[in-house]
């Protein structure tokens, strides 16, 4: 079965650090990948999304990622980190080729910016 | 832009109790989807449907629970007799069809939080 693990519950950064969360995911074959946010008191919203026509990939307000084969790996980057980016961080996966399956989420990763 | 929107916010309902959520997808997306976040946990899987049936449904989704699209805009969640630890944030998610979602992007609503007492 697959799973998405997201390493550290939380992460702390200052206005105009990088930022960086990451996600491991584990199959056999490499899935669609997403990252959602979710700001306080909202629903999610989809950030990216890997579908395989390029491994970087750009995403709203300035936020990237990379995946990685050898890792396993697509990690969430922004080189320089905005208050407002202050929320809860998602990575999901689905199964390739399974059109309407459920989506696979990690714990999240909760990220606080301080100015 | 379309939006997936849920109603109530929040619910607040005694154990033993029914209550049903209610989510209203974007309009021409065929997939529709509930998931429940238990506070400090991951996001959950419940069920999809699909064609005005269920195509899947998780091990979380048991005979207390049901689902429904009354008319042509509304899909609910019922859950018959609700027990303290069905206290959840409840997502209501939609997508495309096969043509125009082939990546499984599915886009949430804000949420319903229920509370049982």
């Amino acid at each position: 079965a697959q799973s998405v693990t997201q390493l550290g519950s939380h992460v702390s950064v200052s206005e105009g650090a990088l930022v960086l969360l990451r996600c491991n995911y584990s199959s056999s074959v490499p899935p669609y990948l997403f990252w959602y946010v979710q700001y306080p008191n909202q629903g999610l919203q989809l950030l990216l999304k890997y579908t395989s026509a390029a491994t970087l990939v750009k995403g709203i307000n300035g936020f990237e990622a990379e995946f990685k084969k050898s890792e396993t790996s697509f990690h969430l980057t922004k080189p320089s980190a905005h208050m407002s980016d202050a929320a809860e961080y998602f990575c999901a996966v689905s199964p390739r080729n399974q059109a309407g399956t459920a989506l696979i989420f990690g714990k999240g990763t909760t990220l606080s910016v301080s100015s | 832009e379309p939006e997936v929107t849920q109603t109530p916010s929040h619910q607040v309902t005694q154990m033993g109790q029914e209550v049903i959520l209610r989510c209203v997808p974007i309009s021409n997306h065929l997939y529709f989807y509930w998931y429940r976040q238990i506070l400090g946990q991951k996001v959950e899987f419940l069920v999809s449907f699909y064609n005005n049936e269920i195509s899947e449904k998780s091990e979380i989704f048991d005979d207390q629970f049901s689902v429904e699209r009354p008319d042509g805009s509304n899909f609910t969640l019922k859950i018959r007799s609700t027990k303290l630890e069905d206290s959840a944030m409840y997502f209501c998610a939609s997508r495309p069809d096969r043509a125009r979602g082939i990546y499984n992007e599915q886009f949430f609503g804000p949420g319903t939080r229920l509370t049982v007492l």
